[in-house]
Parts: C-alpha cells; structure tokens; sequence
C-alpha cells in the first residue's frame, strides 16, 4: 500500500515534446508538493498545493504546469521538453502546508534527449 | 530569507563509531527543522523533526538531533554508526512566521565503513 505513487518511474523522451507524471497519496492529506532533484543532488520546491490551491509557485518556466484535480492528486505537465529538465522530480505530500512531516513518492526519473 | 546548509559534502565514519552530520540554518522568526535521508534510488524519508519544547530530538533508527538556538545548528547524530547508515542526508527549515516553503539543505553523504 504505497501512500505516495508516482507515474512513470522512467520517462526518456525527445526535446520538444510534452509529457505528464502523475502523482496520488492515499495518506488523507491536503497539501502536495512537486520538487526537482538535479544530478547534484540539490533538491529545489517547484508547486504546492493545499486543497486544490496553488500555495507555493516558485521560479519555475511556465512550460511546467501543475494540475489538481482533487487533493489526493498533483499531476505535473511539461510542455516543449529542454535537455535541462533532465531530473528527477519527486511529488510529496504532507498533513497541512507548512510544519507537518512530508512524505515522498519514489521520483520520476526524466531524461531528455 | 530563509536559509539551510550542510558544510560538509561527505562524512565518513567506521561503523561502531559515533556519527555527527551537520546542519545551520537562517530565519528571520522561529525555526522549525527537518531531516530527511535519502537512500540510492529512492524518494526522501523522514527521520526527526524540531518544533518545539526539548532541544534533543530522537528519530528513527536511532537518530537524534540537537537544536541550538545560539548557533543555529540543528546537527544529526547517531552513537553508533551502522554500515546500513550510508546514505544521503537532507537538512531542512521552514521559517515559522512566513510562508509555506520548506527549504532542504544541499544533502550530506555519509558513508559508513565495515
């Protein structure tokens, strides 16, 4: 019982093209999240939202457009794909915005080519 | 504008020894701090929190942590490593009076030799 999924694991795909990863908790919660992993390790938010609001919007190309349709799911699509987004993006979520433990789904581990 | 970082890029340590990981961070209000461990291929983990009340915090798998508010350094330690510690270990804050963002440190790489 996994409390947050992603799909796909893996995505390989060419510049140009749009592609979509979903995400899904099973925890109850209300506050997801979207993060960037570089090959660097440094992980850095993307979006948030709590209920179905945007909380949390950071600097961020508007190729990258989050969607949820209700706040057990937090997809993220990505429009006119750059070798530079190249990460791996994990989708967490988390009780309530702000102080509350956050949980992380596996990543999805994007490679553009 | 809140802050984390992690000095050391990798830490290592023998295993049976003590193991120290640190953390200093910048807020403007009252802290609240996390760590979270990473192991290869593999989403973020939670191991302790700070919010509030008793400076040493104790988390999973026999981790704790010290808040210190004169140095605000929030240093992960364990008294004796286990090969099975190797990992990354992420640092964060979230600065209590503004905002929802969570700000991770750039991830500190412990290995823990046999």
């Amino acid at each position: 019982d996994t409390a947050v999924s992603q799909t796909p694991k893996y995505l390989v795909t060419q510049m140009g093209n749009d592609k979509s990863i979903k995400c899904e908790q099973n925890l109850g919660h209300d506050t997801m999240y979207w993060y960037k992993q570089d090959s660097k390790k440094f992980l850095k938010i993307m979006f948030s939202y709590n209920n179905k609001e945007l909380i949390i919007n950071e600097t961020v190309p508007n190729r990258f457009s989050p969607k949820s349709p209700d706040k057990a799911h937090l997809n993220l699509h990505i429009n006119s794909l750059e070798l530079g987004d190249s990460a791996v993006y994990f989708c967490a979520s988390s009780q309530a915005a702000g102080a509350d433990t956050q949980y992380f789904g596996p990543g999805t581990r994007l490679t553009v080519l | 504008a809140q802050s984390v970082a992690q000095p050391e890029d990798q830490v290592n340590v023998a295993e049976g020894n003590p193991l120290t990981v640190k953390c200093t961070y910048s807020v403007s209000g009252n802290p609240y701090l996390f760590w979270y461990v990473q192991y290869p291929n593999r989403g973020l983990q939670f191991l302790l929190k700070y919010i509030t009340g008793d400076n040493l915090v104790k988390g999973s798998y026999g981790f704790e942590a010290e808040f210190n508010k004169s140095q605000t350094s929030f240093h992960l330690k364990k008294p004796s490593a286990l090969v099975s510690d190797s990992a990354l270990y992420f640092c964060a804050v979230r600065d209590v009076s503004g905002g929802f963002k969570t700000i991770f440190g750039a991830g500190t790489r412990l290995f823990v030799k046999a």
